[in-house]
């Protein structure tokens, strides 16, 4: 069973404007969670997280929001770049586990 | 400093084949993960470890197992290859405190089992 659901195979979106991408999970016990970027042939690099006593946290252009009632959380790019351009993976976890999602391919156009 | 290593990078495999990748840390974290990458399936998690001398099962641990001898090393083994474990394997570990950390991953393994 898949505990962390994105959604949203692909997002494209016009430079300059905002990227929403979402993420859903399933398992309550999830307490810590995290936003990833990966581009092709690296591994997955860190971008942002947030735990379940926030609702929000920001670093410069990435905003996360937590939806604890409704086990969902979103990733704000503002304004977005061409080299935001990559896959997104939101990941959930609690003391020990940690699980991602199917990932978010995000294109953004010049 | 070079964080997390993978050996090996490629490595291609006759099906019943056996082997065993290696994940190395310098951090001197505690926790260690093996995922594997699908195309459509995001990273799915394999094995897990919160120690040394501990290990746990993700989601999808058949065919493979895992062992944390060293607190550094965390291996991953396949017994007898199967084409459906062709895939791209990552290895990351994170630090343990009173709030959770993110991990850090390793450039991946890409393993072709014909």
């Amino acid at each position: 069973d898949q505990q962390v659901k994105q959604n949203s195979p692909s997002l494209s979106v016009q430079e300059g404007r905002i990227s929403i991408l979402n993420c859903d999970y399933t398992n309550s016990m999830f307490d810590y969670f995290l936003w990833y970027k990966k581009y092709p042939a690296e591994g997955p690099t860190f971008l942002i997280s947030i735990s379940s006593i926030k609702d929000k946290n920001e670093d410069g252009r990435f905003t996360v929001f937590l939806n604890k009632s409704a086990k969902h959380l979103s990733l704000h790019i503002v304004p977005s770049q061409p080299g935001d351009s990559a896959v997104y993976f939101c990941a959930a976890s609690d003391r020990g586990d940690m699980r991602f999602g199917a990932g978010t391919r995000l294109t953004v156009k010049p | 400093n070079a964080g997390v290593t993978q050996t090996p990078k490629f490595r291609v495999l006759k099906t019943g084949q056996s082997m065993t990748l290696l994940c190395a840390q310098d951090m001197n974290h505690e926790y260690m993960y093996w995922y594997r990458q699908d195309p459509g399936m995001g990273l799915r998690l394999i094995h897990y470890s919160v120690g040394e001398g501990t290990t746990a099962k993700g989601e999808v641990p058949d065919g493979y197992n895992v062992s944390r001898l060293k607190k550094q090393n965390f291996l991953l083994g396949l017994e007898s290859a199967a084409p459906s474990q062709t895939s791209v394997y990552f290895c990351a570990s994170r630090t343990w405190g009173q709030w959770i950390t993110e991990a850090f991953f390793g450039q991946g393994t890409r393993l072709t089992v014909v």
